[in-house]
């Protein structure tokens, strides 16, 4: 089974930073990535897939990059609504998997 | 805007059964896989497994799940057995976007739309 890692595990940082995360494959995947968005009490939200399209009504200062088995997330000027949890998702092979999250919160 | 209406919240003894419904709106079901993801308490996402109703195609990783589409109600069925206490979680099911694979016969998908959830606790 393809396992994700992803650092940080947790970061502080203020309105205004860039903030970037990484997600690493335990083998190759392509461009089969996701990453979803999830604040508390609340399901996930998808914001990029094939690794670095952004999904319907995100918004442009979240990108994506990456392919094989290194992918990112960038937040170029982190908001107030970004403190979060953000997880990454291969859909490459079955079982598709989660990473284990960064918690982005206020510095 | 999308809705997946999911059941309500449910209590189980360990070693039953619980079955959690997602109903997705007219049309989902013949375009798009329904996933099961869970959240235990304070946890990350798993993923529990999912179903291509088009194909009838379903992938599973635990031996205790069972998902089945109803294309009449548009209604997709996770049904949990063998219930332990750490299956405590709350269950979401979310829409995927299907993904032909490069190197296997097999669809994959990501999650665009997701339901509220549905809190399952195993407790004697």
């Amino acid at each position: 089974a393809i396992q994700l890692t992803q650092s940080p595990s947790s970061l502080s940082a203020s309105v205004g930073d860039r903030v970037t995360i990484t997600c690493r494959a335990s083998q190759g995947i392509s461009s089969a990535l996701a990453w979803y968005q999830q604040k508390p009490g609340q399901p996930p939200q998808l914001l990029i897939y094939d690794a670095s399209s952004l999904a319907r009504g995100v918004p442009s200062r979240f990108s994506g990059r990456g392919s094989g088995t290194d992918f990112t997330l960038t937040i170029s000027s982190l908001q107030p609504e970004d403190f979060a949890t953000y997880y990454c998702q291969q859909f490459y092979n079955f079982p598709l998997a989660f990473g284990p999250g960064t918690k982005v919160d206020i510095k | 805007q999308v809705l997946l209406e999911q059941s309500g919240a449910e209590v189980k003894k360990p070693g039953s059964s619980v079955k959690v419904s997602c109903k997705a709106p007219a049309g989902t079901l013949p375009t798009y896989a329904i996933s099961w993801v869970r959240q235990a308490p304070g946890q990350g996402l798993e993923w529990v497994g999912g179903i291509i109703p088009i194909y009838g195609a379903t992938y599973y990783t635990h031996n205790r799940v069972t998902i089945i589409a109803d294309k009449t109600t548009n209604t997709v069925y996770m049904e949990l057995s063998r219930l332990r206490s750490e299956d405590t979680a709350v269950y979401y099911c979310a829409r995927g976007i299907i993904v032909p694979s490069d190197i296997s016969p097999y669809y994959f998908y990501y999650m665009d739309v997701w339901g509220k959830g549905t809190t399952v606790t195993v407790s004697s």
